[in-house]
């Protein structure tokens, strides 16, 4: 039982380089999120998807993209890394967006940016 | 807008002793509160949740926690600490139907002493 699975689970990019965060969930939840996590600050929305088809911006979005490419996979792009984005990063998903349905988190991606 | 403060950012007790962790919010309506826990590598856990009736919860690996509306409070606690415990533990508070709308607080990290 998977759960939730991200890769990479660790990342070194130079300022302006480009990459994809995959995340893939095996629950059949119908929404989708991600965060991120800095030390002090407990974790911040960046983008969620409510549902497939649909995508919404969180708390931070600035510097990102996203795509929900299947009710079971979705993507967080950086299209141009800034050392403001080292972090870690979380997917998470839920049968549904209300908070009756507990969130289930990965594992984490561990990003630098140097 | 809702905030959630946990003022202690470590706390250090023996295996065996008692454990309560602090949770404060500020929400305008009836929220919804939670604890998660975080292990080292892994994503975060759900150990408890709160959404209405009885202000004392059970949840998970022994943990309780109690909701005092009066202090805006919801602390964890449990009766006897073991050395499996040792994590990162958060508080949040949400509003009933959005998930994309819960608001994490920077957690407090737990040591156990031998």
């Amino acid at each position: 039982n998977a759960g939730v699975t991200q890769t990479p689970k660790f990342q070194v990019l130079k300022t302006g380089q480009s990459m994809t965060l995959q995340c893939a969930q095996d629950m059949n939840h119908n929404s989708m999120y991600w965060y991120r996590q800095d030390p002090g600050m407990g974790l911040r929305l960046i983008y969620y998807s409510a549902s497939e088809g649909t995508t919404d911006k969180g708390e931070v979005p600035n510097g990102y993209n996203v795509s929900r490419l299947n009710k079971r996979e979705f993507s967080l792009r950086l299209e141009s890394a800034a050392p403001s984005q080292t972090s870690v990063y979380f997917c998470a998903s839920s049968a549904s967006q209300g908070n009756n349905s507990p969130l289930h988190f990965g594992n984490g991606t561990r990003l630098t940016v140097t | 807008a809702q905030s959630v403060t946990q003022p202690d950012i470590h706390i250090t007790v023996s295996e065996g002793a008692s454990l309560e962790l602090r949770c404060n919010y500020s929400y305008g309506a009836t929220p919804y509160l939670f604890w998660y826990v975080q292990s080292p590598g892994q994503g975060l856990q759900l150990l408890l949740k709160y959404f209405s009736g009885d202000t004392l919860v059970q949840g998970i690996k022994g943990f309780e926690a109690e909701f005092k509306r009066s202090q805006s409070s919801f602390n964890l606690r449990k009766p006897s600490v073991h050395w499996s415990d040792a994590a990162e533990y958060f508080c949040a508070v949400g509003a009933q139907g959005s998930a994309r709308q819960l608001t994490f607080g920077s957690g407090t990290q737990l040591t156990v002493l031998p």
